[in-house]
C-alpha cells in the first residue's frame, strides 16, 4: 500500500506569494495531521481533521494559514501571504481511528523556503 | 499545555556501544510512542507504550513506559551505524483526543 503522499516535496518562494501544499493520507485512514518542524520548535501540530472535519486548530499560527480537507483522500495547507519565518519543513500525517493508541504514519514531507 | 523533555539533545557514540536516552513529562499520557526519524523523510512508528511499568523490545532495541506513564526510555545494546537518525517521543493526550504531543528529539549519531 502506498504511504502518506505529499506534494510537492520543495518549495521556493517569495515573500508574500501563495503556497500551498498538498497531502494525500493512507486509504482507509479517518484522521489527518499537519505538522510544522523547526529546528527550534521541533514538531509541532498545526491542524487535525476527524472524517474530513477539522477538529482542532489550536496550532494554526495565524489568520495567514488556513487547511481544507474536501473529501477522504486529499487535504490541502494554504499559506496566504507567506512569511521568511514560515520556511519550515510541513508533514502531513493519518491514523485510523479506533487503532491503539492512534499510531499516526507520517509522510516525507515538504520542504518550503520563504525568501 | 503538556510538555515531553527529551535528553541528550545530541549523542556521538562509536559502532557497538549501548545508550540510553530519555523521555520526560510532568503530565500523564494514555500512551507513549517513540518514532526515528532520517534527514529527508518523516518520521516512522517504533513502538506504542501503553500500560505504566512495560517494557517492549525491538530487536537491539528496549523502550520501557515508567510506571506513573509520565517517562519513558529507549535503550540501543550494540549500536550500529543503520541507528543514525533522529529519535522522537509522542506523548497520547487519549481521552477522546488525537493530538499527540511531541519531543524536540534527541539526534544519534553511530561512528562505524
Amino acid at each position: 500500500d502506498a504511504g502518506v503522499i505529499q506534494s510537492p516535496r520543495h518549495e521556493v518562494t517569495e515573500m508574500g506569494q501563495e503556497v500551498t501544499l498538498r497531502c494525500k493520507p493512507i486509504s482507509g485512514h479517518n484522521s489527518l495531521f499537519w505538522y510544522r518542524q523547526t529546528m527550534m520548535r521541533g514538531l509541532e501540530l498545526l491542524i487535525y481533521f476527524n472524517n474530513n472535519v477539522p477538529i482542532d486548530d489550536s496550532g494554526m499560527p495565524e489568520d495567514r494559514f488556513s487547511a481544507k480537507m474536501p473529501n477522504a483522500s486529499f487535504s490541502t495547507l494554504k499559506i496566504q501571504p507567506s512569511e521568511p519565518r514560515d520556511s519550515a519543513v510541513y508533514f502531513c500525517a493519518s491514523s485510523l481511528e479506533g487503532l491503539a493508541a492512534y499510531e499516526q504514519y507520517f509522510g516525507p514531507g515538504t520542504r518550503l523556503t520563504v525568501t | 499545555t503538556q510538555l515531553l523533555e527529551q535528553s541528550p539533545q545530541f549523542l556521538s557514540i562509536q559502532e557497538g556501544e549501548n545508550l540510553t536516552v530519555y523521555c520526560n513529562s510532568s503530565s500523564v499520557f494514555s500512551s507513549l510512542q517513540w518514532y526515528r526519524q532520517e534527514p529527508g523523510e518523516g518520521p516512522v512508528l517504533l513502538v506504542t507504550v501503553v500500560t505504566g511499568g512495560e517494557v517492549k523490545k525491538l530487536k537491539r532495541l528496549t523502550f520501557q513506559f515508567g510506571d506513573a506513564r509520565k517517562d519513558s526510555s529507549l535503550h540501543i545494546t550494540a549500536a550500529q551505524p543503520g541507528d543514525t537518525g533522529l529519535y522522537l517521543c509522542a506523548g497520547a493526550e487519549g481521552w477522546g483526543s488525537e493530538k499527540l504531543v511531541f519531543g524536540k528529539g534527541t539526534k544519534l549519531t553511530v561512528n562505524p
